[in-house]
């Protein structure tokens, strides 16, 4: 049973505007969300962190995090072609620490 | 900075063989590493977590008699895919951390399985 789920599958964005992607936990347990990006042919990286309830912003990235309905949320504005990856949303809990459990992903294209 | 090197980067092998990927941790201590599966059918599945001290726990449909890992110290792990068959194709990819919780995962760049 996959327990961090990601919508849309895929999604595609022209160049200069606005990503929105979702992630939610099933497991009411989860402490810490992740963002990581898949560069075609590469390894997952962090992205982004978010620990406790509201916004946080990093260049055009903002990532918002609610953690009663344990949904995060990722905005890319000024989207840009180099934007286009897979974005994985990852969580863990202070519980287990060391198992991070990762989505199946959403597949960002920004059309030039 | 830290880095995860991860080898072989391709491997094909024949359907009932068996092969091993290995991962190694630099600039930082590898305290817990987990190897996951990425394939196009599920994506990313977390197959094991190894943390130094503690015993490896295998997920559900996962188990120590199909992949086999090791992980004897902070810096090194490896992962035998034993009698692989079609089903084992995809990306492995080690992914390891040096705390617990709130510490980003560092990933090696992937051994991609093919069975033929």
């Amino acid at each position: 049973q996959q327990k961090v789920q990601q919508s849309p599958e895929s999604l595609i964005v022209p160049e200069g505007g606005m990503a929105s992607l979702n992630c939610t936990s099933s497991d009411r347990n989860v402490d810490y969300f992740w963002w990581y990006r898949q560069h075609s042919g590469k390894s997952p990286k962090m992205l982004m962190s978010i620990f406790s309830n509201g916004e946080k912003e990093e260049g055009r990235f903002t990532v918002h995090l609610n953690k009663a309905s344990l949904h995060t949320s990722l905005h890319i504005r000024d989207s840009q072609p180099s934007d286009s990856a897979l974005y994985l949303c990852a969580a863990s809990k202070v519980t287990n620490a060391y198992k991070v459990i990762f989505g199946k992903g959403t597949h960002l294209h920004v059309l030039p | 900075g830290a880095l995860v090197y991860q080898y072989p980067r391709r491997t094909i092998c024949k359907s009932g063989t068996s092969m091993r990927m290995e991962c190694q941790a630099v600039g930082f201590q590898a305290t817990s590493v987990a190897w996951y599966r990425q394939s196009p059918q599920k994506t990313f599945e977390l197959i094991a977590l190894s943390t130094v001290n503690s015993a490896i726990k295998y997920e559900q449909n996962f188990t120590q008699e199909k992949f086999p890992i090791s992980h004897p110290n902070l810096s090194f792990s490896s992962m035998t895919v034993l009698n692989a068959y079609l089903e084992d194709r995809g990306l492995y990819l080690c992914g390891a951390r040096e705390g617990p919780a709130n510490t980003e995962v560092f990933f090696g760049k992937g051994t991609r399985l093919t069975v033929v």
